[in-house]
């Protein structure tokens, strides 16, 4: 079936750094990947998404490439705020099947300042 | 003007009971949804429904009947609480189901505790 599998939290940054969340994926065909964030005692917003292979996402200064290749989504920021403390979700969806979005386990962020 | 909007925002309640969560949506669009978050901030589709419809109904225990009064609402019932039960349930909705815009936009949860 499909799933997604992202790094391990939590992920512990200076302000100004950089920020790589690893998300790699595994499905068959070509499902829409998403990036969802979910700051502390809220819902889950959506920060950004890409439809297809090769397809650059970007939002408030997060951008994830779709690569096929490596069935990979990985979000990065060059550089991150106090602010962007938060819980990063990578999904896969895919419309044939109902718009079920498939979560990975999630990834804690914090930054320091 | 919440877009997707849930009540109550916590729920405590004892093993056994029934309760119910209610879902809205402003946003005019035809599909909504029902994930549980566990403890482990774990998320999971429950039910989706489409104009009304059921589409997805994702192994989840009878205990839980989602029921749909019309497109911009949707509630989930549980019956005989269960201490597994306890979680964060977020209801979330999409403009349609196979066309162009399928973005989920979510609620802001309810946090369900069964002591």
């Amino acid at each position: 079936g499909n799933s997604v599998t992202q790094m391990e939290g939590p992920v512990t940054l200076s302000e100004e750094a950089f920020l790589t969340i690893n998300c790699t994926y595994t499905a068959t065909g070509y499902p829409s990947l998403f990036w969802y964030v979910q700051y502390p005692g809220e819902g889950l917003q959506l920060l950004l998404k890409a439809t297809k292979a090769d397809d650059k996402g970007s939002n408030k200064g997060f951008e994830a490439t779709y690569r096929k290749e490596t069935t990979s989504f990985h979000l990065e920021k060059g550089s991150v705020q106090v602010s962007d403390s938060a819980v990063y979700f990578c999904a896969l969806l895919y419309k044939a099947a109902g718009n079920k979005l498939t979560f990975g386990g999630g990834t804690r962020v914090l930054v320091k300042p | 003007d919440t877009a997707v909007s849930q009540t109550p925002k916590y729920l405590v309640t004892q093993m056994g009971n029934d309760k119910s969560i209610k879902c809205e949506q402003n946003l005019g669009h035809d599909t909504m949804y029902w994930y549980k978050q566990d403890s482990k901030k774990f998320l999971k589709i429950m039910f989706s429904y489409n104009n009304k419809e059921l589409i997805i109904n994702e192994t989840v225990p009878n205990r839980f009947s989602p029921k749909s009064p019309d497109k911009a609402h949707l509630n989930l019932h549980i019956n005989s609480l269960e201490l597994g039960d306890s979680a964060v349930y977020f209801c979330a909705s999409s403009q349609d189901l196979l066309g162009s815009s399928y973005e989920q936009y979510f609620g802001p949860g309810t946090r369900l505790t069964v002591t």
